[in-house]
Protein backbone atom coordinates (compact mmCIF):
# COMPACT_ATOMS: atom_id res chain seq x y z
CA UNK A 1 0.00 0.00 0.00
CA UNK A 2 0.97 3.36 0.07
CA UNK A 3 2.73 4.76 2.97
CA UNK A 4 4.95 8.03 4.06
CA UNK A 5 7.88 7.50 6.38
CA UNK A 6 9.26 10.91 7.93
CA UNK A 7 12.20 11.20 10.52
CA UNK A 8 11.05 10.97 14.16
CA UNK A 9 11.46 14.13 16.37
CA UNK A 10 11.54 16.22 17.42
CA UNK A 11 14.29 18.36 15.92
CA UNK A 12 15.61 21.43 17.87
CA UNK A 13 17.70 23.57 16.16
CA UNK A 14 19.53 27.06 16.39
CA UNK A 15 18.82 30.19 14.85
CA UNK A 16 20.58 30.46 11.38
CA UNK A 17 20.85 26.40 11.45
CA UNK A 18 20.43 24.34 8.66
CA UNK A 19 17.69 21.64 8.81
CA UNK A 20 16.58 18.79 6.81
CA UNK A 21 13.79 16.53 7.47
CA UNK A 22 13.58 13.28 5.64
CA UNK A 23 11.08 11.86 4.17
CA UNK A 24 10.66 8.58 1.69
CA UNK A 25 7.28 7.29 0.92
CA UNK A 26 6.13 3.89 -0.71
CA UNK A 27 3.57 3.93 -3.79
CA UNK A 28 2.07 2.15 -6.63
CA UNK A 29 2.67 4.75 -10.01
CA UNK A 30 3.35 8.19 -10.04
CA UNK A 31 2.32 10.02 -6.84
CA UNK A 32 2.32 13.59 -6.11
CA UNK A 33 3.89 14.69 -2.82
CA UNK A 34 3.60 17.36 -0.32
CA UNK A 35 4.69 19.09 2.87
CA UNK A 36 2.36 20.69 5.55
CA UNK A 37 3.30 23.10 8.09
CA UNK A 38 1.30 23.19 11.38
CA UNK A 39 1.98 26.03 13.18
CA UNK A 40 0.65 25.94 16.93
CA UNK A 41 -2.94 25.76 17.54
CA UNK A 42 -3.65 26.12 14.21
CA UNK A 43 -4.82 23.86 10.72
CA UNK A 44 -2.48 22.58 8.20
CA UNK A 45 -0.67 25.14 5.86
CA UNK A 46 0.50 23.77 2.38
CA UNK A 47 4.31 24.69 2.39
CA UNK A 48 5.22 22.98 -1.57
CA UNK A 49 4.54 20.24 -3.20
CA UNK A 50 6.08 18.28 -6.48
CA UNK A 51 3.78 16.85 -9.39
CA UNK A 52 6.74 14.30 -11.11
CA UNK A 53 10.15 13.16 -10.42
CA UNK A 54 13.14 15.51 -10.13
CA UNK A 55 10.85 18.77 -9.67
CA UNK A 56 12.01 20.62 -6.78
CA UNK A 57 8.87 22.09 -4.52
CA UNK A 58 9.92 26.06 -2.43
CA UNK A 59 8.27 28.49 -0.81
CA UNK A 60 9.39 30.59 2.07
CA UNK A 61 12.95 29.16 1.95
CA UNK A 62 12.00 25.68 2.14
CA UNK A 63 12.58 23.39 -0.80
CA UNK A 64 12.36 19.37 -1.75
CA UNK A 65 13.30 17.44 -4.57
CA UNK A 66 10.91 14.65 -6.08
CA UNK A 67 13.61 11.81 -6.20
CA UNK A 68 12.12 9.16 -8.02
CA UNK A 69 15.29 6.90 -7.69
CA UNK A 70 15.53 6.91 -3.81
CA UNK A 71 11.61 7.47 -3.15
CA UNK A 72 12.44 10.48 -1.08
CA UNK A 73 11.07 14.08 -0.79
CA UNK A 74 13.21 15.61 2.18
CA UNK A 75 12.93 18.89 3.99
CA UNK A 76 15.39 21.33 3.58
CA UNK A 77 16.01 25.17 4.76
CA UNK A 78 19.40 26.66 4.74
CA UNK A 79 19.12 29.38 7.41
CA UNK A 80 15.83 28.24 10.22
CA UNK A 81 14.26 31.36 12.17
CA UNK A 82 12.47 30.95 15.74
CA UNK A 83 9.14 31.43 13.48
CA UNK A 84 9.24 28.30 11.93
CA UNK A 85 8.70 26.26 14.73
CA UNK A 86 5.84 24.02 13.90
CA UNK A 87 4.58 20.61 13.10
CA UNK A 88 5.97 19.40 9.58
CA UNK A 89 3.88 16.66 7.56
CA UNK A 90 5.12 15.24 4.71
CA UNK A 91 2.42 13.66 2.60
CA UNK A 92 1.82 11.62 -0.75
CA UNK A 93 -1.26 11.60 -2.96
CA UNK A 94 -1.39 8.66 -5.94
CA UNK A 95 -2.76 9.86 -9.02
CA UNK A 96 -6.77 10.23 -9.71
CA UNK A 97 -7.45 9.90 -6.15
CA UNK A 98 -8.09 13.10 -3.84
CA UNK A 99 -6.63 11.24 -1.04
CA UNK A 100 -3.88 12.21 0.88
CA UNK A 101 -1.56 9.57 2.96
CA UNK A 102 0.59 11.35 6.08
CA UNK A 103 3.27 10.88 7.51
CA UNK A 104 3.28 11.17 11.37
CA UNK A 105 4.74 14.56 11.58
CA UNK A 106 8.18 16.02 12.78
CA UNK A 107 7.97 18.60 15.78
CA UNK A 108 10.91 21.59 14.58
CA UNK A 109 11.47 23.88 17.54
CA UNK A 110 14.08 26.77 16.76
CA UNK A 111 15.82 28.83 19.82
CA UNK A 112 17.27 31.60 19.56
CA UNK B 1 -11.36 34.62 1.38
CA UNK B 2 -11.03 31.09 0.24
CA UNK B 3 -11.90 29.21 3.57
CA UNK B 4 -12.58 26.04 5.11
CA UNK B 5 -14.68 26.34 8.43
CA UNK B 6 -15.34 24.27 11.54
CA UNK B 7 -17.12 24.99 14.47
CA UNK B 8 -17.19 23.56 17.26
CA UNK B 9 -13.18 24.18 17.48
CA UNK B 10 -13.21 23.16 20.83
CA UNK B 11 -15.65 20.38 22.31
CA UNK B 12 -15.58 18.58 25.69
CA UNK B 13 -18.68 16.05 26.16
CA UNK B 14 -19.49 12.47 27.68
CA UNK B 15 -19.86 9.14 26.47
CA UNK B 16 -23.10 8.26 24.50
CA UNK B 17 -23.94 12.05 23.61
CA UNK B 18 -24.34 12.53 19.93
CA UNK B 19 -22.63 15.40 18.55
CA UNK B 20 -22.14 17.05 15.17
CA UNK B 21 -19.03 18.76 14.17
CA UNK B 22 -19.83 21.08 11.05
CA UNK B 23 -17.50 21.71 8.03
CA UNK B 24 -18.06 24.33 5.74
CA UNK B 25 -16.17 25.32 2.30
CA UNK B 26 -16.80 28.74 0.20
CA UNK B 27 -14.30 27.60 -2.52
CA UNK B 28 -16.79 25.22 -4.74
CA UNK B 29 -15.24 22.08 -3.94
CA UNK B 30 -16.09 18.48 -4.99
CA UNK B 31 -13.92 16.75 -2.67
CA UNK B 32 -14.44 16.88 1.13
CA UNK B 33 -12.56 15.00 3.41
CA UNK B 34 -12.12 14.42 7.65
CA UNK B 35 -9.76 13.26 9.32
CA UNK B 36 -8.04 12.68 12.89
CA UNK B 37 -4.73 13.57 14.33
CA UNK B 38 -3.29 11.99 17.02
CA UNK B 39 0.18 11.87 18.84
CA UNK B 40 2.62 9.36 17.07
CA UNK B 41 0.31 8.53 14.38
CA UNK B 42 -0.30 11.46 12.32
CA UNK B 43 -3.55 12.36 10.18
CA UNK B 44 -5.52 9.50 9.48
CA UNK B 45 -8.74 9.57 7.05
CA UNK B 46 -12.24 9.38 8.55
CA UNK B 47 -14.45 9.63 6.02
CA UNK B 48 -14.45 11.49 2.49
CA UNK B 49 -16.85 12.83 -0.45
CA UNK B 50 -16.07 12.80 -3.79
CA UNK B 51 -19.42 15.15 -4.29
CA UNK B 52 -23.06 15.88 -3.01
CA UNK B 53 -24.43 12.14 -1.86
CA UNK B 54 -21.43 10.03 -2.69
CA UNK B 55 -19.09 8.84 0.32
CA UNK B 56 -17.36 6.84 1.47
CA UNK B 57 -14.80 5.26 4.19
CA UNK B 58 -11.33 6.06 4.96
CA UNK B 59 -8.91 4.21 6.94
CA UNK B 60 -10.67 4.75 10.03
CA UNK B 61 -14.15 5.23 10.20
CA UNK B 62 -15.81 2.94 13.01
CA UNK B 63 -18.11 4.99 15.46
CA UNK B 64 -17.87 8.27 12.53
CA UNK B 65 -20.98 9.19 10.14
CA UNK B 66 -20.77 11.80 7.31
CA UNK B 67 -23.61 13.20 4.93
CA UNK B 68 -23.04 15.27 2.01
CA UNK B 69 -26.12 16.96 1.32
CA UNK B 70 -24.67 20.49 -0.15
CA UNK B 71 -21.83 20.87 -1.82
CA UNK B 72 -20.48 23.19 0.22
CA UNK B 73 -21.00 21.42 3.79
CA UNK B 74 -19.18 17.88 5.30
CA UNK B 75 -21.21 17.48 8.96
CA UNK B 76 -19.04 14.62 11.08
CA UNK B 77 -21.39 12.68 13.47
CA UNK B 78 -20.50 10.37 16.20
CA UNK B 79 -24.13 9.08 17.21
CA UNK B 80 -22.68 7.58 20.26
CA UNK B 81 -18.67 9.38 21.66
CA UNK B 82 -16.41 7.23 22.97
CA UNK B 83 -13.26 8.17 24.69
CA UNK B 84 -11.11 6.91 22.07
CA UNK B 85 -11.97 9.14 20.10
CA UNK B 86 -10.75 12.13 21.77
CA UNK B 87 -8.68 13.61 18.73
CA UNK B 88 -8.17 16.49 16.84
CA UNK B 89 -10.59 16.86 13.71
CA UNK B 90 -9.68 18.45 10.51
CA UNK B 91 -11.78 18.82 7.85
CA UNK B 92 -10.58 19.49 4.15
CA UNK B 93 -11.60 20.37 0.89
CA UNK B 94 -10.35 20.36 -2.77
CA UNK B 95 -11.52 20.90 -6.49
CA UNK B 96 -10.70 18.53 -9.09
CA UNK B 97 -10.85 20.95 -11.59
CA UNK B 98 -8.14 22.92 -9.12
CA UNK B 99 -4.64 22.38 -11.08
CA UNK B 100 -2.37 23.08 -8.02
CA UNK B 101 -3.77 19.84 -6.61
CA UNK B 102 -4.36 21.40 -2.80
CA UNK B 103 -6.44 20.68 0.25
CA UNK B 104 -7.21 23.61 2.03
CA UNK B 105 -7.21 22.38 5.94
CA UNK B 106 -9.74 23.73 8.38
CA UNK B 107 -8.48 25.33 11.73
CA UNK B 108 -9.27 21.92 13.44
CA UNK B 109 -11.59 20.65 16.20
CA UNK B 110 -10.46 19.60 19.83
CA UNK B 111 -12.40 17.00 20.94
CA UNK B 112 -12.36 15.71 24.98
CA UNK B 113 -14.78 12.44 25.19
CA UNK B 114 -15.10 11.77 28.66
Amino acid sequence: GNSVTQMEGPVTLSEEAFLTINCTYTATGYPSLFWYVQYPGEGLQLLLKATKADDKGSNKGFEATYRKETTSFHLEKGSVQVSDSAVYFCALKRGGSEKLVFGKGTKLTVNP
Amino acid sequence: EAQVTQNPRYLITVTGKKLTVTCSQNMNHEYMSWYRQDPGLGLRQIYYSMNVEVTDKGDVPEGYKVSRKEKRNFPLILESPSPNQTSLYFCASSGRTTYQETQYFGPGTRLLVL
